[in-house]
């Protein structure tokens, strides 16, 4: 998607592995989240941001942690892996919390074995 | 109860037919609502986004909203197989972050 990228498309790792997401975007959008979708359920906000540093909590934060050295990247950490965080995650962006929707990062399909 | 529904689907039908998604959401509050079109594999594209009570059209695409009743629609007139994705709605108090519905899947039959 144009403006924004996600690594890796895809990765397999192992229970209690540590694992980091990364999304980097062009757009200079002050508001970046992680979401992740799983079937039955939808896309589910683990965490966001708001600023360069300032991050907050999803519905479904516990196992991951984020960080937000500059305005471009946000990255998502999974500390411990575990074979209930196999989903895919995607990266949005957004100009604010006002009337405007989010762009879609393509993805990081994560499977933990 | 959960924030936003939807119907999981599939929700079939003919080439050339109106395709009619509904979605219903929990937060009277709510302010803005969102559909978004997503392939399989693929990541959300946004389509369509309604504020007012009402319909707004663009295109093939109609958005309905009915915040006495808290549903929102989108109606695909002259539905293509190209049209066959999930749709997922997405529902959002101003200031706060969006909730997304699971999604319903539509599939046009050539």
């Amino acid at each position: 998607d144009a403006g924004i990228t996600q690594s890796p498309r895809h990765k397999v790792t192992e229970t209690g592995t540590p694992v980091t997401l990364r999304c980097h975007q062009t757009e200079n959008h002050r508001y970046m989240y992680w979401y992740r979708q799983d079937p039955g359920h939808g896309l589910r906000l683990i965490h966001y941001s708001y600023g360069v540093k300032d991050t907050d909590k999803g519905e479904v934060s516990d196992g991951y942690s984020v960080s937000r050295s500059k305005t471009e990247d946000f990255l998502l950490t999974l500390e411990s892996a575990t074979s209930s965080q196999t989903s895919v995650y995607f990266c949005a962006i957004s100009e604010s919390l006002g009337d405007y929707g989010y762009t879609f990062g393509s993805g990081t399909r994560l499977t933990v074995v | 109860q959960k924030e936003v529904e939807q119907n999981s689907g599939p929700l079939s039908v003919p080439e050339g037919a109106i395709a009619s998604l509904n979605c219903t959401y929990s937060d009277r509050g709510s302010q803005s609502f969102f559909w978004y079109r997503q392939y399989s594999g693929k990541s959300p594209e946004l389509i369509m986004s309604i504020y007012s009570n009402g319909d707004k059209e663009d295109g093939r695409f109609t958005a309905q909203l009915n915040k006495a009743s808290q549903y929102v629609s989108l109606l695909i007139r002259d539905s293509q197989p190209s049209d066959s994705a999930t749709y997922l709605c997405a529902v959002r108090r101003y200031g706060q972050n969006f909730v997304f519905g699971p999604g319903t899947r539509l599939s046009v039959l050539p």
